[in-house]
């Protein structure tokens, strides 16, 4: 089993549509939780840095943790075509030989068709 | 947030010679690590560059494959040696301050034929 699963879909949807992307962790030292945009043959954009649970809004992104359940969601509201793009989620622990880390998710392939 | 500037940002390389990758950050920064990008896969950890000391390595990667040097807190260095078509990857430097979120360089696309 993967420290951190996520759907790699690809998922499909209209202009407009409210986006949901899902991470799921097994390792209960993580502390850190970001996600990543990754436009092709480019280095992954960071959207969202958050420290341990709750939630929390950037314009039309907004992610929200859940570490009881272990799950980890970013929403993005009033997609865009410009949204098309690989969504990384990432995570890593708060301290020992794990410090600073990064574990990834698979990446989530999203397309938003005009 | 830092900037990274990666070079070089694509090279095509024969198999058996080696590349050294270049990573430097505009500003001091606490971490700095390597990680690498198969096509179409999620990003996996090579190792940690550490300043002035040997760099920490993850399973699987060893030091004669991938030497590093971080000869400062703003500059790194990752070799691919010996290289083979399955080193074909995007390299990716990262850095990261204690406590804060980490940011990536625009990567490297390395093909080795």
């Amino acid at each position: 089993q993967k420290e951190v699963e996520q759907d790699p879909g690809p998922l499909s949807v209209p202009e407009g549509a409210i986006v949901s992307l899902n991470c799921t962790y097994s390792n209960s030292a993580f502390q850190y939780f970001m996600w990543y945009r990754q436009y092709s043959r480019k280095g992954p954009e960071l959207l969202m840095y958050t420290y341990s649970s709750g939630n929390k809004e950037d314009g039309r992104f907004t992610a929200q943790v859940d570490k009881s359940s272990k799950y980890i969601s970013l929403f993005i509201r009033d997609s865009q075509p410009s949204d098309s793009a690989t969504y990384l989620c990432a995570m890593s622990a708060n301290g020992g030989t794990s410090y600073g880390k990064l574990t990834f998710g698979q990446g989530t392939i999203l397309t938003v068709h005009p | 947030s830092a900037v990274i500037s990666q070079k070089p940002s694509r090279d095509i390389c024969q198999r058996g010679t080696s590349l050294t990758i270049q990573c430097q950050v505009d500003s001091q920064v606490t971490m700095m690590f390597w990680y690498r990008q198969q096509p179409g896969q999620s990003l996996t950890l090579i190792a940690t560059a550490n300043q002035g000391s040997e760099a920490t390595y993850e399973s699987g990667f060893v030091i004669d494959k991938f030497p590093i040097s971080r000869p400062n807190l703003t500059f790194s260095t990752l070799t691919v040696s010996n290289m083979s078509p399955e080193d074909s990857s995007i390299y990716l430097c990262s850095v990261r301050a204690m406590g804060s979120e980490a940011f990536f360089g625009q990567g490297t696309r390395l093909t080795v034929v």
